[in-house]
């Protein structure tokens, strides 16, 4: 079954960037799909296909996705962005496949 | 707006069935262009797919998972229903139901918020 790594964790100061990376084997050759999920809280979409973003997500979130890598990306980092978040895509044998999630802590 | 909202016991004992029902407002489950899933976390844990269902019963299942759920649709009632067998400790989770859009590749718009399911004697 096709595997998705993120890092379990990563901290990130205020107002800076985080970038968030998901790696899969050619991943760049599938759409990509994020999540974010706040404590005791559904998980969110943030970005899907790639790139595009729900239209009550703030811009500052933007998605890539190339060779074996996907990245998240959240400029100007504030206070109600530490979150858990997940990456996932479609798989031939499994329709949902996740990452196992980053907790970004906001410093 | 869609809603999903899931029902069911919160304390389920080892080795007996997990029943789960997810009812959907704001849509139909038995048309469209979009499937509905399972998806659970356990305490401290990532996301795991259980299952989808799409709007004419065809469901598609986590192979780690396959020999014990069971996914169903009751269009007349707009829901659709989680049966987990034989379930043990580490089926213990937060047990979300989904709506997915199913074109091109599959990702979830709508999730229900959630219920906790403990199995313990």
């Amino acid at each position: 079954s096709y595997v998705l790594t993120q890092p379990p964790s990563l901290s990130v100061a205020l107002g800076k960037t985080a970038s968030i990376t998901c790696g899969g084997n050619n991943i760049g050759d599938k759409s990509v799909h994020w999540y974010q999920q706040k404590p005791g809280q559904a998980p969110v979409v943030v970005i899907f296909y790639d790139t595009d973003r729900p239209s009550e997500i703030p811009e500052r979130f933007s998605g890539s996705n190339s060779g074996n890598t996907a990245t998240l990306t959240i400029s100007r980092v504030e206070a109600g962005d530490e979150a858990d978040y997940y990456c996932q895509v479609s798989d031939i044998s499994s329709d949902l496949v996740f990452g196992g999630g980053t907790k970004v802590t906001v410093l | 707006q869609v809603q999903l909202q899931e029902s069911g016991p919160g304390l389920v004992k080892p080795s007996e069935t997990l029943s789960l029902t997810c009812t959907v407002s704001g849509d139909s489950v038995g048309s469209g262009s979009y499937s509905w899933s399972w998806i659970r976390q356990s305490p401290g844990q990532g996301l795991e797919w259980i299952g989808n269902i799409n709007n004419r019963g065809s469901t598609k299942y986590n192979a780690s998972l396959k020999s014990r759920v069971t996914i169903s649709l009751d269009t007349s009632k707009n829901h659709f229903s989680l049966k987990l067998t034989s379930v043990t400790a580490a089926d213990t989770a937060v047990y979300y139901c989904a709506r997915v859009y199913s074109g091109a590749t599959v990702w979830i718009d709508y999730w229900g918020h959630g219920t906790l399911v403990t199995v313990s004697s």
